[in-house]
């Protein structure tokens, strides 16, 4: 069964510092993955997704993921982050058409905490 | 654009009671998902619907059921609740006429459950 790891359960880290953010999935089958962020009392807003193709993704407001098939991991990342990027981020994996569904299975999550 | 409706936004029950989720998918959606996302904890994905037929389940108790309409909204109906149905739900959906492929699910804010 397909599984992700989110290594980090809170990251704090100085305003316009770069911030890196792991995850890790496991899985014997071709993935699709994705990053969600969550702000509070929100729902789930898709930052970005790789499919296939250039392992280097772009996703909204400035960040962006590399998916390693090697080290199983989908990072994600930004240069340079600001106070409105406090919220909860969320890796997940899909592992259609081995599901039936595109369910999505998610992580812990990461807790990224912008400082002034 | 047209995102995800979820009503009601909060509910409160009592043990024992009754309650119905409604979903709204985008426009042209085909495909809705269901997700609980217990406090502090990553969403759990229950139950989803392709052509208004059940797809996939997951770990969704017996307690709750769903169905898919023929306007392609959803509704999760939950009974016998106990406390530890207190949780966020959230509603995706996805299709192929959104620009983006079926795989890509798009959230709503969720319904926020509470069970005294």
């Amino acid at each position: 069964a397909q599984s992700v790891t989110q290594l980090d359960s809170q990251v704090p880290v100085f305003e316009e510092a770069p911030v890196e953010l792991r995850c890790n999935y496991s899985s014997s089958v071709s993935v699709y993955l994705f990053w969600y962020v969550q702000y509070p009392n929100q729902g789930l807003q898709l930052l970005l997704k790789y499919l296939s193709g250039s392992t280097l993704v772009k996703g909204i407001n400035g960040f962006e993921a590399e998916f390693n098939k090697s080290q199983t991991s989908f990072h994600l990342r930004k240069p340079s982050v600001h106070i409105s990027d406090t919220a909860e981020y969320f890796c997940a994996v899909s592992t259609w058409p081995m599901d039936s569904s595109y369910k999505l299975i998610f992580g812990s999550g990461t807790r990224l905490l912008v400082r002034p | 654009a047209a995102g995800v409706i979820q009503s009601p936004r909060h509910l409160i029950k009592e043990k024992r009671e009754t309650a119905t989720l409604k979903c709204y998918p985008i426009p042209r959606h085909d495909t809705v998902y269901w997700y609980q996302q217990g406090p502090g904890q990553d969403p759990q994905f229950l139950i989803s619907f392709y052509e208004k037929m059940q797809s996939d389940k997951g770990s969704i108790p017996d307690r709750f059921s769903a169905q898919q309409f023929s306007d392609y909204h959803s509704e999760l109906n939950m009974s016998s609740l106990e406390l530890g149905d207190s949780a966020l739900y959230f509603c995706a959906s996805s299709g192929t006429f959104s620009g983006q492929g079926e795989e890509t699910q798009y959230f709503g804010p969720g319904t926020r459950l509470l069970v005294l």
